[in-house]
């Protein structure tokens, strides 16, 4: 399976943008490119998605690099209730799993 | 609002009992269904695929004839936690997705936080 490497942490000031970096140098065509997210004592909640063009939506931007082995998500103005943890995950066409990795913990100062 | 609902969000019973966990689609539904496991400060992992009308399929490392799941109807899945012991202490969780596009997003229930005394 292809992995995604990312930080093990990073923290944020609210009201501010977070910009969070995803490494998948092993993905391959047909990878699509997800995001979610878990806020603690719940279950994860889908954030984002893409596969090969940048995409946006209510709640995060997905830039996703030319050669498509590098994604960042983007939380355009951080808020308190953007603590927790986000996970890059790669998701094979026509593949129901998901595979979690360890997350990025993003802490947000008020 | 929430698109899948699991019951119960919190169970603590004794070892050796069994304990049943229900997960439901809402709004849709669906054909398959997953079961995850995650233990404090840990990632989530993969348990089993629940199919509807079928066998589930296990992850490698998860016995079946513990973790015994159901799927009857294209809304619910059950996960039975038979004849529970301390070290299955953890949060369940499941997921459900659509069952027409595969790169759909899957959608998580908001746990069951299940501690075995």
């Amino acid at each position: 399976d292809a992995k995604t490497t990312q930080p093990n942490s990073m923290e944020s000031n609210e009201e501010e943008p977070v910009h969070l970096p995803c490494n998948h140098s092993t993905i391959s065509g047909t990878d699509y490119i997800h995001w979610y997210r878990q806020l603690p004592s719940q279950g994860p909640e889908y954030v984002i998605h893409g596969l090969t063009s940048n995409v946006n939506n209510r709640m995060a931007s997905l830039a996703i690099a030319e050669d498509r082995k590098s994604s960042t998500l983007i939380l355009h103005r951080a808020t308190l209730r953007d603590a927790a943890v986000y996970y890059c995950i790669l998701r094979e066409r026509g593949d129901y799993k998901l595979s979690f990795g360890a997350g990025t913990t993003v802490t947000v100062r008020a | 609002g929430a698109v899948v609902s699991q019951h119960p969000s919190r169970v603590i019973c004794k070892s050796g009992t069994s304990v049943k966990i229900e997960c439901r689609s809402l709004d849709f539904q669906a054909t398959t269904m997953f079961w995850y496991r995650q233990f404090p400060k840990q990632s989530l992992m993969l348990m089993a695929t629940s199919n509807e009308g079928s066998k589930a399929t296990y992850e490698q490392g998860v016995e079946k004839d513990k973790f015994l799941i159901n799927h009857a109807s294209l809304t619910l899945s059950t996960l039975t936690v038979t004849s529970a012991h301390p070290e299955d202490s953890s949060f369940y969780i499941c997921s459900a997705s659509s069952p027409v596009y595969s790169n759909q997003p899957q959608h998580f229930g908001d746990g069951t936080r299940l501690s075995i005394l």
